[in-house]
């Protein structure tokens, strides 16, 4: 039983458009979110988190919204660029009383942005 | 600065070998995890150590799947008897502490191939 969901598999978008990446949870006691890129032969790269009390957080390009009663959040990269190309996992965690900050990732989607 | 470095990088293990994956943390980052991500997959949890102490042993998928960090820096991986189902790449992550926001940082990872 997935608990994070990525449904799209892949994403292709033009160089200087807005790429936006879904992300769905099922467990109602995450409370931390994060988006990690990676590259082949690498390992994840931290990107942007969001913390359950937040329903927005922007980086530069980068901004993660979270709608907690959708159990759904979303990350906006704009304008993209060639060089964002790769994969983006998006990861969620239970932290209160868990006792483990243990990240549940989803299976990832593969964005490709064209010049 | 350094991040998490793992070695190898690459192994290939013949089916009932023993191996042992090694991971360096951070200098100073208090929790250390243990990922494993299997072909078209996302990362999926292992095991987690608070220094050195082994707090969440619950991913591990049998008793042949061993870790450990004796003096609450480096972390070994050991998998006895490998199978095939073991062929992943093995990823490593370090967080500061266990404050609430702290971001796990992963290593390049071990890619495992058990013939």
């Amino acid at each position: 039983d997935q608990q994070v969901k990525q449904n799209s598999p892949s994403l292709s978008v033009q160089e200087g458009r807005i790429s936006i990446l879904n992300c769905d949870y099922t467990n109602s006691m995450f409370d931390y979110f994060l988006w990690y890129k990676k590259y082949p032969a690498e390992g994840p790269t931290f990107l942007i988190s969001i913390s359950s009390i937040k329903d927005k957080n922007e980086d530069g390009r980068f901004t993660v919204f979270l709608n907690k009663s959708a159990k759904h959040l979303s990350l906006h990269i704009v304008p993209s660029q060639p060089g964002d190309s790769a994969v983006y996992f998006c990861a969620a965690s239970a932290r209160r009383g868990s006792g483990s900050e243990k990240l549940v990732f989803g299976k990832g989607t593969k964005l490709t942005v064209n010049p | 600065g350094a991040g998490v470095s793992q070695s190898p990088r690459y192994k290939v293990a013949k089916r009932g070998q023993d191996v042992a994956l090694r991971c360096d943390p951070i200098s100073g980052h208090v929790s250390l995890f243990w990922y494993q991500q299997a072909l078209g997959q996302g990362p999926e949890f292992l095991t987690y150590f608070q220094n050195e102490a082994q707090l969440d042993k619950s991913g591990l998928p049998s008793d042949r799947f061993f870790a450990e960090r004796p003096e609450g820096s480096v972390s070994t991986l050991k998998i006895q008897r490998t199978q095939q189902e073991d062929s992943a790449v093995y990823l490593c992550a370090s967080s500061l502490s266990l404050s609430s926001a702290d971001t796990q940082y992963f290593g390049p990872g071990t890619r495992l191939t058990v013939l």
